[in-house]
């Protein structure tokens, strides 16, 4: 049972283009959590995706940054126009539902750098 | 909303000995599910322990326990028999019934030889 899988582990992006970030749950997740973790800093929550719903964006920026979590396919985290700040690791998540089915299994990561 | 708080940046603690790494959260909630993740260096988020609010007894994998105090919002974790491998930034996390999510700053812990 492969776990959860991001791609690409590591993205180089020139300030102003755009990043996405794409995430593949666990067989049998259909909850996604995206998490920002900047050098040497914590893990902040973005998103929380169930299957083509956004539950909770709290911690979101409100400008540029997206996510969805389609009914076939991946998640994916979508930052438009690039800034050096954006440069961090990008964590997904998946459990199996909420309540007692909430333990988050993470991904490898994707490490965007920001030119 | 919900806060988690690790007081503790960084902490060391000599390879076979105990430590205890700290984390207290506030929340308006009464069913909700408390972890410890541990990151090593090598940036993988790994599940340590998991706490659920309606027990009463503490959780307990292998070398890692925790104290759980509801009352005082506290949940604390124990490693014995610290070996280098324990060498990482651990989180506590809060969840929510409803799968809202809170993390703390991270505890980064050093196991010396």
């Amino acid at each position: 049972n492969a776990g959860v899988m991001q791609n690409p582990r590591h993205l180089v992006r020139r300030r102003g283009q755009e990043a996405r970030l794409r995430c593949s749950p666990m067989k049998g997740h259909s909850h996604v959590y995206w998490y920002r973790q900047l050098p040497e800093e914590g893990l902040k929550f973005m998103v929380y995706l169930q299957k083509e719903n956004i539950i909770d964006e709290s911690g979101m920026p409100k400008e540029r940054f997206s996510a969805e979590f389609p009914k076939e396919g991946p998640s994916i985290l979508r930052i438009q126009q690039v800034v050096r700040g954006d440069s961090a690791a990008y964590f997904c998540a998946s459990s199996r539902g909420t309540g007692g089915e909430n333990i988050q299994y993470f991904g490898a990561g994707t490490r965007l750098s920001v030119l | 909303a919900q806060t988690v708080t690790q007081s503790q940046p960084e902490m060391s603690v000599q390879e076979a000995e105990t430590v205890t790494l700290s984390c207290t959260y506030d929340t308006s909630e009464s069913n909700y599910y408390l972890f410890w993740y541990k990151q090593p260096p090598s940036r993988q988020m790994i599940l340590v322990i998991r706490q659920e609010a309606y027990k009463q007894q503490n959780a307990t994998e292998n070398r890692f326990s925790v104290n759980f105090q509801k009352a005082a919002k506290s949940f604390s974790l124990k490693i014995s028999d610290s070996q280098l491998g324990d060498t990482a930034m651990y989180f506590c996390a809060f969840i929510s019934n409803a799968g809202k999510s809170t993390f703390g700053d991270g505890t980064t812990l050093t196991v010396k030889p």
